[in-house]
């Protein structure tokens, strides 16, 4: 069965750090992968997505990720954190041949200092 | 505002008693999905529907069922059946297709 490994599963940052949460999965077909947010008491929300072309992802409030094939990875980065991105981070997968399912990491809670 | 609405946002179960978890919305979109999630696992499937009048389970359905009378709502029953049903449960919905889902705010269930 696919599955979805975040190796995070807590990260504490201070404000200004650099993150990079990690994304791995077991599909080796074409995968649409995604990234979404929850941000304390609010709803899960999408933060980026890659379907295909520039592997390089920009999403919302400064957020990037990089698909990388060759290591099945869709890591999560921001250069520099703020105390508003307190939250927790699910990486999600979409094997292109399973319509509209999608397979979940565990999650990492991250959490920035101020 | 288009949106899903889950309700209530918080519920209590007793012991052999069945509840019902409410999902509704209006972005006109013809797949719905119910979630499970608990700390440290992310969220685990547990009935999706394509279409009105038809759904399939999903990697844990037991203790669990849902119709689709309507494509506006997808209610999810939590029956005796499933012996630990204390999680925070989640809803979507999508267009057809390779797609984004929405989510709604959640539903947490605890029991008495």
């Amino acid at each position: 069965a696919q599955s979805v490994s975040q190796h995070n599963h807590h990260v504490i940052l201070s404000e200004a750090a650099s993150l990079e949460l990690g994304c791995n999965y077991s599909y080796g077909g074409t995968v649409n992968l995604f990234w979404y947010v929850q941000y304390p008491g609010q709803h899960l929300q999408l933060l980026l997505k890659y379907f295909s072309g520039d592997p390089l992802v920009k999403g919302i409030k400064g957020f990037e990720a990089e698909f990388i094939k060759s290591k099945f990875s869709f890591n999560l980065r921001k250069p520099s954190v703020q105390w508003s991105d307190t939250a927790e981070y699910f990486c999600a997968v979409n094997p292109n041949n399973a319509g509209n399912m999608l397979t979940f990491g565990g999650g990492t809670r991250l959490m920035v200092k101020p | 505002d288009g949106g899903i609405t889950q309700s209530p946002k918080y519920l209590f179960r007793k012991e052999g008693q069945n509840v019902t978890l409410s999902c509704e919305q209006n972005l006109n979109h013809d797949a719905m999905y119910w979630y499970r999630q608990d700390p440290g696992q992310g969220l685990r499937l547990i009935y999706y529907s394509q279409i009105v009048n038809d759904f399939q389970k999903g990697d844990i359905a037991e203790g669990y069922s849902v119709s689709r009378e309507k494509k506006e709502s997808f209610p999810l029953t939590v029956t005796s059946a499933q012996k630990n049903p204390t999680a925070f449960y989640l809803c979507a919905s999508s267009r057809r297709g390779y797609d984004i889902q929405y989510f709604g705010a959640g539903t947490r269930l605890s029991v008495l």
